[in-house]
């Protein structure tokens, strides 16, 4: 039972490529969420997908996209790298959040964007 | 808009003695508190919550939180510091309804126990 796992676990990037990061989760979840973390921020919600086929934007969704491919994967896109892109990413998984279940996280990805 | 603050960036204490790390929060309606845990290059461990019910929530590696509605506080204790706990710890709030699925999380708290 790997949980959530989460590649590359590094990766940088020059201004204006693309690359997509990978996150996968083997607990039946049905909810997934990407993060990003930034020194002395916390972690800030960038896009959720309540379920399989449904996504929504987070606290900070500007220069992402996402993809739900199924109920286990949850794909984070960065179309045009910015250096403010510079950051941690952590997916992570639950049950039904409405009814208290907590999130479980992934290892992380970090990025870099020269 | 929901927020949480972790007041103090940094709480030192000595191995054995009594631990606190601070949390208030702010959100609509019922309120749905965690505290997760982070190690260096790692990503977040849950610690514990609080949905509904007794105040006193008691989670992993002996930790306990207070929930106090008055103050709007979640509060982290451990009645015994262990050199072991020294990491970067995080609260988080959501709500119930539509808002359980933005987690918003407090600056961290960075937790050094000295030996």
């Amino acid at each position: 039972n790997a949980g959530v796992t989460q590649t590359p676990k590094f990766q940088v990037l020059k201004t204006g490529q693309s690359m997509t990061l990978q996150c996968a989760q083997d607990m039946n979840h049905n909810s997934m969420y990407w993060y990003r973390q930034d020194p002395g921020m916390g972690l800030r919600l960038i896009y959720y997908s309540a379920s399989e086929g449904t996504t929504d934007k987070g606290e900070v969704p500007n220069g992402y996209n996402v993809s739900r491919l199924n109920k286990r994967e949850f794909s984070l896109r960065l179309e045009s790298a910015a250096p403010s892109q510079t950051s941690v990413y952590f997916c992570a998984s639950s049950g039904d959040p409405d009814l208290g279940y907590e999130q479980y996280f992934g290892p992380g990805t970090r990025l870099t964007v020269t | 808009a929901q927020s949480v603050a972790q007041p103090e960036d940094q709480v030192n204490v000595a191995e054995g003695n009594p631990l606190t790390v601070k949390c208030t929060y702010s959100v609509s309606g019922n309120p749905y508190l965690f505290w997760y845990v982070q190690y260096p290059n790692r990503g977040l461990q849950f610690l514990l919550k609080y949905i509904t019910g007794d105040n006193l929530v008691k989670g992993s590696y002996g930790f306990e939180a207070e929930f106090n509605k008055s103050q709007t506080s979640f509060h982290l204790k451990k009645p015994s510091a262990l050199v072991s706990d020294s990491a970067l710890y995080f609260c988080a709030a959501s709500y119930s309804g539509a808002g359980s699925y933005q987690l918003t999380f407090g600056k961290g708290t960075k937790l050094s126990v000295i030996p």
